[in-house]
């Protein structure tokens, strides 16, 4: 089965600072998705990044970018010029595709929740 | 607005009420989902759907039933609630097609049995 570790329960970082969220999967698959979800106060669960595992580029969207280690089953988010509203709780989840279509079913790591500092 | 809704979105209830949290989308999407989080657990599945009258267990179906009669609706049934049944539920839902997939979370149902 797939697991998906994240190591650190809590971050924080300084208003317009950086952080990295670390997080590392276990799956014997070669073609699978993995995301980055967030998870304000609101408890809305949004997508913040996608990457596909057959793609070598790293993913990117605006300030959030991911470092994908595909040998080391790494997927760590980094968080550029940090906002107030970065704050909330970050899940780190897998998701198996075979023939281009998903299985659709995500498996989350435990959470990273994400403090910044004015 | 494209979106996947929820109700009710807070529950209190007693030990072996029966219950049933709906759950809607307008996207058209073929497959559906319910997770449970839980603190220091993530997210966990319950039960999926891939279309309508095919359901199949998640990786904590006990104490649940779900069904898919229609397309849009997926409603978690929980026939005889417990304490450790209490939790922040999930459904989703998305198209199953690379390389656009992505899964659309509901608002949250955050139940309590005491």
């Amino acid at each position: 089965a797939q697991t998906v570790t994240q190591s650190q329960p809590e971050m924080s970082v300084q208003e317009a600072e950086t952080v990295t969220l670390s997080c590392t999967y276990d799956t014997s698959e070669s073609d699978y998705y993995l995301f980055w979800y967030k998870q304000p106060p609101s408890r809305q669960m949004i997508l913040v990044i996608r990457q596909e595992a057959y793609k070598q580029q790293n993913a990117t969207e605006n300030r959030f970018s991911v470092n994908f280690q595909k040998a080391a089953k790494s997927f760590s988010l980094k968080i550029s010029d940090s906002q107030l509203g970065d704050a909330a709780m970050y899940f780190c989840a897998y998701d198996d595709y075979a023939g281009g279509t998903s299985y659709g079913k995500l498996t989350f790591g435990q959470g990273t929740i994400l403090t910044v500092h004015p | 607005e494209a979106q996947v809704t929820q109700n009710p979105r807070y529950l209190i209830t007693v030990t072996g009420k029966k219950l049933t949290v709906t759950c809607s989308q307008n996207m058209n999407h073929e497959y559906m989902s319910w997770y449970r989080q839980d603190p220091g657990l993530g997210l966990r599945q319950i039960y999926y759907s891939m279309n309508v009258e095919v359901t199949d267990k998640g990786d904590v179906p006990e104490g649940y039933k779900v069904s898919r009669k229609e397309k849009r609706n997926f409603p978690l049934i929980l026939e005889s609630p417990s304490p450790n049944q209490t939790s922040l539920y999930f459904c989703a839902s998305s198209l199953r097609e690379a390389p656009t997939d992505t899964q659309y979370f509901g608002p949250g149902t955050r139940l309590t049995v005491l």
